[in-house]
């Protein structure tokens, strides 16, 4: 079954720390791996696209990472922030049949602490 | 270039009505796909649409319902409502319905009395 699991569920740091939140999928193939960041109560915005020819991708302080061997993801913060408290979502694209399916996972509750 | 448009914002309805949210994309995006996501929980897929048709469906009950246009507008329809159908409705354009970005609107806001 493709299932795309995050880790931790939550996190808490203190601002000017850096995090690497987890994520673990079974898809395969795939199409993409991607991170998402979703503020409270808004839509979620992209941070980064990554195919499964590429092993790491920024995004000013966002750097994600992708192990396609043994299906590993991870999203690191550099130098957090109080705006970076946010849920930050791990989404695989994978072909399915003539279509294709995003598998989501449940998210990273991230919280900045002054 | 504006951004992707839900409306309406906030909308209070009671058990047994209907509603219909409606979805702009951003030009010249033809997928538009609908997300529910409850509190504490992950977005669950609703459906998509590209070029007037439906591409992929979640595991949603046949209440749940929805169409795009031919200027790729989407609207979603939930009819017979629920308490649990409290959620906050995102919609999400893409230029490429495979590869490309996913950009969400700031979504509906619904709650069912």
């Amino acid at each position: 079954k493709n299932q795309v699991e995050q880790s931790p569920q939550s996190l808490i740091i203190l601002e000017g720390k850096n995090c690497t939140l987890q994520c673990n999928y079974t898809v395969s193939p795939f199409s993409n791996l991607r991170w998402y960041k979703q503020d409270t109560g808004r839509g979620p915005v992209s941070l980064t696209i990554m195919t499964f020819s590429e092993n790491t991708k920024s995004n000013g302080r966002y750097t994600a990472t992708l192990d396609a061997d043994t299906k590993q993801s991870s999203l690191h913060i550099t130098a957090s922030q109080l705006s970076d408290s946010a849920s930050y979502i791990c989404v695989v694209s994978a072909p399915m049949d003539s279509n294709y399916q995003l598998i989501w996972g449940a998210g990273t509750k991230l919280i900045i602490k002054p | 270039k504006a951004g992707v448009t839900q409306t309406p914002r906030y909308l209070i309805k009671t058990r047994g009505q209907q509603v219909t949210l409606s979805c702009s994309p951003i030009s010249g995006h033809r997928s538009v796909s609908w997300y529910q996501q409850t509190p504490g929980q992950g977005l669950q897929f609703l459906f998509e649409y590209f070029s007037e048709t439906q591409r992929n469906k979640g595991n949603f009950p046949g209440r749940f319902s929805g169409r795009q246009f031919s200027n790729s507008r989407s609207e979603m329809n939930v009819s017979t409502l629920e308490l649990g159908d409290s959620a906050l409705y995102l919609c999400a354009s893409s230029q490429d319905r495979v590869t490309g970005e996913l950009f969400f609107g700031e979504g509906s806001r619904l709650t069912v009395l």
